[in-house]
């Protein structure tokens, strides 16, 4: 059972455009990160939502959490090519430092 | 300062050998966890640890297990490899157990063959 399920799994964009990728789950998380991996490396942490209701920017990039705490969003204005890459999500539930990925969104923003 | 260190960054091994990853976590960094990613499941806890404790673990077989030194650094070892073991494998590091904003190294990819 997959707890956290993203949309789309794949994304394929003109430079410019822009995007949200959705992160959904039937259960609350005490907080949620965002995560963007490139092949061969590790995710790299983009941001970290606590309050439901939260929204962050990161630039281009903007993340909501959503008021319940159960779902959260990035989006992406005018997309450029340096964007391309697999975006996770990832929820905490209380656990320890475990956390719960979603399958991840594979992103490719063409020139 | 120096990020999460993962050793080695490749690793080919046959069926039924058992192999031992290092992470060496960020500076002042207590906490370390493993996950292991492959296309068909993403990324899945196997274990953490904290202050050479292990305090949190994923639903793997025994087969998988670990530990971490008193300067925080963590290996974690299979035995008995299988082909459905091949994975990438990555340790985060976080300031405190239980501290969910995790610094990812570059992984290990293990192939098993």
């Amino acid at each position: 059972t997959q707890l956290l399920e993203q949309s789309p799994q794949f994304l394929s964009i003109q430079e410019g455009e822009n995007l949200t990728v959705y992160c959904n789950s039937s259960s609350v998380f005490s907080s949620l990160q965002w995560y963007r991996q490139e092949p061969g490396e590790g995710p790299v942490l983009l941001v970290t939502v606590v309050t439901g209701g939260e929204v962050k920017k990161l630039k281009r990039l903007t993340f909501q959490f959503g008021d319940a705490r159960k779902d959260s969003s990035l989006h992406i204005t005018a997309a450029q090519p340096g964007d391309t890459g697999l975006y996770l999500c990832a929820g905490a539930r209380n656990q320890g430092g475990k956390l719960i990925f979603g399958q991840g969104t594979e992103l490719s923003v063409k020139p | 300062k120096a990020g999460v260190t993962q050793t080695p960054r490749y690793l080919i091994k046959t069926r039924g050998q058992q192999v031992t990853l290092s992470c060496s976590p960020i500076s002042g960094h207590r906490s370390v966890s493993w996950y292991q990613q492959t296309p068909g499941q993403g990324l899945q806890f196997l274990f953490e640890y904290f202050s050479e404790t292990q305090r949190n673990k994923g639903n793997f077989p025994g087969r998988f297990s670990g530990r971490q030194f008193s300067n925080s650094r963590s290996e974690m070892n299979v035995s008995t490899l299988e082909l459905g073991d091949s994975a990438l494998y990555l340790c985060a590091s976080s300031l405190v157990e239980g501290n969910t904003e995790a610094f990812f190294g570059q992984g290990t990819r293990l192939t098993v063959v």
